[in-house]
């Protein structure tokens, strides 16, 4: 039981360069999400699905796209990166949106030059 | 939508000693409030959470208390170890939305 898996997990860019961040989750949970993680502003919520084919906006969705093909996967698309994309982004799932454990993944370091 | 202010951001205690963080949220909706912690370059992790039909939870050496009528929830870490020393995240659920605090670096001093 791998939990949530996150790749990559450092990826350098320029600004305007397109990436995909994979996330994907082996415990069959509804719920998934991408956080952003920068110094003091703490966990800020990008996008989040409560199933698949079912996607819905953060605190911060700007400049970020999402889609939910399947249960098990969640990628985070960055259309055109900008040096303030720059930060590290968890992506968390859990059994169901109400209230219950978020389980995060390793995180991934994005740096966008 | 909700917003959840943490305080202090910055909290340095002697182990042994008690410490508190405290947050306040903005939904009166919100009915989910889950305490993480998240150690030096690691996943934030869930230490405790509690429900809005609770006041007080408590595990071990950490508690969390609500108050509904204000608006604010606490942790409260008893007997502080220098294993506590990390970041500490406190969150509200809105809807389908789970709302972090900007978080507060515990530092426990032997």
């Amino acid at each position: 039981n791998a939990g949530v898996t996150q790749t990559p997990k450092f990826q350098v860019l320029k600004t305007g360069q397109s990436m995909t961040l994979q996330c994907a989750q082996d415990m069959n949970h509804e719920y998934m999400s991408w956080y952003r993680q920068d110094p003091g502003m703490g966990l800020r919520l990008i996008h989040y699905s409560v199933g698949a084919g079912i996607t819905d906006q953060g605190e911060v969705p700007n400049g970020y796209n999402v889609s939910r093909s399947t249960t098990e996967d969640f990628p985070l698309r960055l259309l055109s990166a900008a040096p303030s994309q720059t930060s590290v982004y968890f992506c968390a799932s859990s059994y169901s949106a109400g209230g219950r454990e978020l389980f995060f993944g390793e995180g991934s370091r994005l740096t966008v030059l | 939508g909700e917003n959840v202010e943490q305080h202090p951001s910055t909290l340095s205690v002697q182990e042994g000693d008690s410490a508190v963080i405290k947050c306040t949220y903005s939904d009166s909706a919100s009915n989910y409030f889950p305490w993480y912690k998240q150690e030096l370059g690691k996943r934030p992790q869930l230490i405790i959470d509690i429900r809005s039909n609770v006041g007080e939870k408590k595990d071990q050496r950490i508690a969390v208390t609500l108050n509904k009528t204000a608006k604010h929830f606490s942790l409260h870490i008893t007997e502080t170890q220098p294993e506590d020393s990390a970041v500490y995240f406190c969150a509200g659920r809105s809807t389908d939305k789970l709302i972090f605090g900007t978080g507060t670096r515990l530092q426990v001093f032997p």
